[in-house]
């Protein structure tokens, strides 16, 4: 496996304000992806992050309200922009590290709670 | 709308007994499945992945997988209180995408 950071772990935001979470892993990784967890439910991807390459989003998700920096093969940044109590929810970052077989690991998450 | 479905539980077992967690899918085409084991405000820690039909175990862990049914299940042997969790199944549906379900919750009683 790997080593995934992620910061803050934690927030509290007021509403129309905006928040970067960022994302390490300590070894090179081709494939990020960023998470959402809404109080209660699953999970369901935001988008897949390639270094190099644009954002990846899923049905639902936008790159005005979400958008996602891949600086390098280690790091993205997730931000979540003019936030709503509705974006209240734990961010998610995994990284796919090549083994083949499509696994992917998890970060420790990111609490975000809008007010 | 590729689904992942679940029981969400409860499902209580006494220490020492077999729990058995079982999730289905719809989209036929998927390849590879995963099971995590997500402690409350923790995340998702993987425990097992199965490609193949049929069984693999590892250690306490066996998972199950049958396409011809789109059925995967997750037995836990002498569970222990410590494998109360929520457990999610995973399916990789394409282009290295996972899709959950909403997961089962499991409680193991001393």
């Amino acid at each position: 496996s790997a080593v995934i950071s992620q910061k803050p772990s934690r927030d509290i935001c007021q509403r129309g304000t905006s928040l970067t979470i960022q994302c390490q892993v300590d070894s090179q990784v081709t494939m990020m992806f960023w998470y959402r967890q809404q109080p209660g439910q699953s999970l369901t991807l935001i988008a897949t992050a390639n270094q190099g390459s644009e954002a990846t989003y899923e049905s639902g998700f936008v790159i005005d309200k979400f958008p996602i920096s891949r600086p390098n093969l280690t790091f993205s940044t997730l931000t979540v922009s003019n936030m709503s109590p509705e974006d209240s929810s734990i961010y998610l970052c995994s990284v796919d590290l090549g083994q083949g077989l499509d696994t992917q690991y998890f970060g420790p998450g990111t609490r975000l709670t809008v007010l | 709308q590729k689904e992942v479905e679940q029981n969400s539980g409860p499902l209580s077992v006494p220490e020492g007994a077999i729990a058995s967690l079982n999730c289905t899918y719809s989209d036929r085409g998927s390849q590879s499945f995963f099971w995590y084991r997500q402690y409350s405000g923790k995340s998702p820690e993987l425990i097992m992945s199965i490609y193949s039909n049929g069984d693999k175990e590892d250690g306490r862990f066996t998972a199950q997988l049958n396409k011809a049914s789109q059925y995967v299940s997750l037995l836990i042997r002498d569970s222990q209180p410590s494998d109360s969790a929520t457990y999610l199944c995973a399916v990789n549906t394409g282009f290295q995408k996972l899709v959950f379900g909403t997961g089962t919750r499991l409680l193991v009683s001393p």
